[in-house]
């Protein structure tokens, strides 16, 4: 199946820095790519995606970039604050084969204020 | 709406025991997820539904069975449980077609000792 990586697996910032979160993958067909916010103890929720006819998504402090060619896209956040420490996980799946989606490993972002 | 919810929260079993998870969504969805999670290895899909009356293995279906009793509710049985199957266990749905959004229930903790 397809593999995809995360990293790091941990990052630490201070309030108001900003934090960028990596995944990579193999497979050229995927061209979906979520992310997902778990806090502690809760369940994962999404907060941005993007398909691959686009290289860039912004929703206020997050954007999400996409490199179809490197195969890799990454997760920013800006001027971080204390509730944004959660796991993040990105994804990625493909449309029209089903709405499968292959989980990296996590990254635990944790801010400190 | 309650979403996606999953019962029971936490179960603690001994070797060899049997249990079925339950699953149930109320928003129409035709597609649904069973997911483990364990430390940094992600969320990995155990077993999946794409439609009422179907089932396919996902990436670790070893040990699991299910069954979509309809098009609400997708039950998640572990046979004969085993240490290794110790976890926290996701269902989620979404809707068919185009990629959309997956909505995780609350989990259940499962230990097996």
């Amino acid at each position: 199946g397809e593999n995809v990586e995360q990293h790091p697996s941990t990052l630490s910032v201070q309030e108001g820095d900003s934090a960028v979160i990596k995944c990579t993958y193999s497979d050229s067909a995927s061209n979906y790519f979520p992310w997902y916010k778990q806090e502690l103890g809760k369940r994962p929720q999404l907060i941005i995606d993007i398909r691959s006819n686009v290289g860039e998504k912004k929703d206020q402090r997050i954007a999400v970039t996409l490199n179809k060619t490197a195969k890799h896209f990454s997760l920013h956040i800006t001027e971080t604050q204390p509730e944004d420490s959660a796991v993040y996980f990105c994804a990625l799946g493909e449309i029209d084969a089903g709405n499968m989606l292959t989980f990296g490993g996590g990254t635990r972002l944790m801010v400190k204020p | 709406n309650a979403g996606v919810t999953q019962t029971p929260k936490f179960q603690v079993l001994k070797t060899g025991q049997s249990m079925t998870l339950q699953c149930a969504q109320d928003m129409n969805h035709n597609s649904m997820y069973w997911y483990r999670q364990d430390p940094g290895m992600g969320l990995r899909l155990i077993y999946y539904s794409a439609s009422e009356g179907t089932t396919d293995k996902g990436e670790v279906p070893n040990g699991y069975n299910v069954s979509r009793l309809n098009k609400r509710e997708f039950s998640l049985r572990l046979e004969s449980a085993a240490p290794s199957q110790t976890s926290v266990y996701f269902c989620a749905s979404n809707r068919a077609g185009t990629y959309n959004e997956q909505f995780f229930g609350p989990g259940t903790r499962l230990t097996v000792l």
